[in-house]
């Protein structure tokens, strides 16, 4: 099992649908789980942390799944500037950090 | 500095010479990470050093990479000998000691290899 799995997509969604995808990980006693955010040809920026309870950003909202190791982000009412690439981020071994290879996201208008 | 600064932002260099990246991290951010992305390619691990030291090295694709880091803070990445697989963009992120706060990308050196 890879260290971490994201489904590549694409996934292509009408403008103010609700999309979710999940990320998986394989190393149980991972602490630390992010969301990032990649525009074409630009570095990836951090969209929000996720905590074990479930967290929420706006239209954003971040969850963990311990018992069966997978993080997921669910994006309410679209925009077109929502397409990007998103990148599931956890830490693997004390502060190493492996990003998985990301879900491209597209909104159509 | 206020953010993560790499430089050069683009390097194009022959085949079998040597280049040097450098990263600036934040003031105050122990932990230093470089990655690689090649075009349309996930994040490639290659190193992260927390202080100077680098506790994981395994990322490193061949004995021609290298990277060290003084002062717990600028970081170089060496690569030797380049070969045209080595044309990516190389990032660098840092953070704090506590890694709950995510981590901060520079925006990267494209490096080109003819």
């Amino acid at each position: 099992r890879k260290e971490v799995e994201q489904d590549p997509g694409p996934f292509n969604v009408p403008e103010g649908a609700t999309v979710a995808f999940n990320c998986t990980y394989s190393n149980s006693a991972s602490q630390s789980f992010f969301w990032y955010r990649q525009d074409c040809r630009k570095e990836p920026k951090l969209l929000m942390s996720v905590y074990s309870s479930g967290n929420e950003d706006g239209r954003f909202t971040a969850q963990l799944n311990r018992a069966s190791q997978y993080i997921s982000l669910l994006i309410r009412d679209s925009k077109l500037s929502d397409s990007a690439t998103y990148l599931c981020v956890v830490n693997v071994q004390d502060d190493k950090i492996i990003f998985g290879k990301g879900t491209r996201l597209h909104i159509l208008p | 500095g206020a953010g993560v600064s790499q430089s050069p932002s683009n390097k194009v260099t022959e085949k079998g010479k040597d280049v040097e990246l450098r990263c600036d991290p934040i003031s105050g951010h122990t932990a230093l990470y470089w990655y690689r992305q090649s075009l349309g390619q996930g994040l490639e691990f290659l190193i992260y050093f927390q202080g100077n030291s680098a506790p994981d090295k395994s990322g490193l694709p061949s004995d021609r990479f290298s990277a060290e880091r003084t002062g717990g803070s600028v970081s170089t990445l060496t690569i030797q000998r380049t070969q045209q697989e080595d044309s990516a963009v190389y990032l660098c992120a840092s953070s704090l000691p506590v890694s709950n706060y995510g981590y901060t990308f520079g925006s990267g050196t494209r490096l080109t290899v003819v």
